[in-house]
């Protein structure tokens, strides 16, 4: 079975200052991780997706997430935030191996403060 | 590309009504389907998900069921609906083939049992 975790449910963090948030998950298997952001009352966009290869995954407006195997993490950053990014911020995984079943973390929640 | 159509947005039923979600996929053929409940604090629970017309497998025992009577619709419906069914619906779908591993989502339907 698959799990993520999302340690953090609230992150405020001021403007044009840098964010971490935290995602590990949990798998027997080759694992495909993905990072979603929802604004409000709005569906999850892709913001960005560890497939295979590089472990070091960016997004075109700033993020990047690296995976880590040997710690199970899947962490998104960003060096500076806008207010902008202020949004609902999700961890998945998936596997080739499950028939393109997804899991979700719970979610964290990043609020930018002018 | 694909675009997933939700409706309606909103939603406020009292207990013990019957529901009827819909979600029709748009520019893609014979897509995964999925339909995902978010709940305040909780993240996203997968409730059912379809590889094919008539072929339905349901993630949690709860009150709803879900039907896919064609290849790009699919339906989350309720006999009688609970409080506890409350949340935000999600649609999301992943296509066939090349670009199968990420999840693409609808708007959502907020649902309001009063």
């Amino acid at each position: 079975a698959q799990s993520v975790t999302q340690l953090d449910s609230q992150v405020p963090v001021f403007e044009e200052a840098p964010v971490e948030l935290r995602c590990n998950y949990s798998s027997s298997v080759s694992v495909y991780l993905f990072w979603y952001v929802q604004y409000p009352n709005q569906g999850l966009q892709l913001l960005l997706k560890y497939l295979s290869g590089s472990t070091l995954v960016e997004s075109i407006n700033g993020f990047e997430a690296e995976f880590n195997k040997s710690q199970t993490s899947f962490h998104l950053r960003k060096p500076s935030v806008h207010i902008s990014d202020t949004a609902e911020y999700f961890c998945a995984v998936s596997s080739p191996n499950t028939g393109n079943q997804f899991y979700f973390g719970t979610g964290t929640s990043l609020t930018v403060i002018p | 590309s694909q675009t997933i159509h939700q409706w309606p947005a909103t939603l406020v039923q009292p207990v013990g009504s019957p529901l009827s979600l819909e979600c029709t996929v748009e520019g893609t053929s014979n897509p995964n389907l999925y339909w995902y409940r978010q709940a305040a604090g909780r993240g996203l629970q997968l409730l059912f998900y379809s590889v094919g017309i008539g072929q339905i497998s349901s993630e949690v025992p709860q009150n709803l069921s879900a039907s896919r009577p064609q290849d790009r619709q699919f339906i989350l419906s309720s006999k009688k609906l609970l409080l506890s069914d409350s949340g935000f619906y999600l649609c999301a779908c992943t296509l066939r083939g090349a670009g199968n591993e990420k999840l693409f989502f609808g708007s959502g339907t907020q649902l309001s049992v009063l």
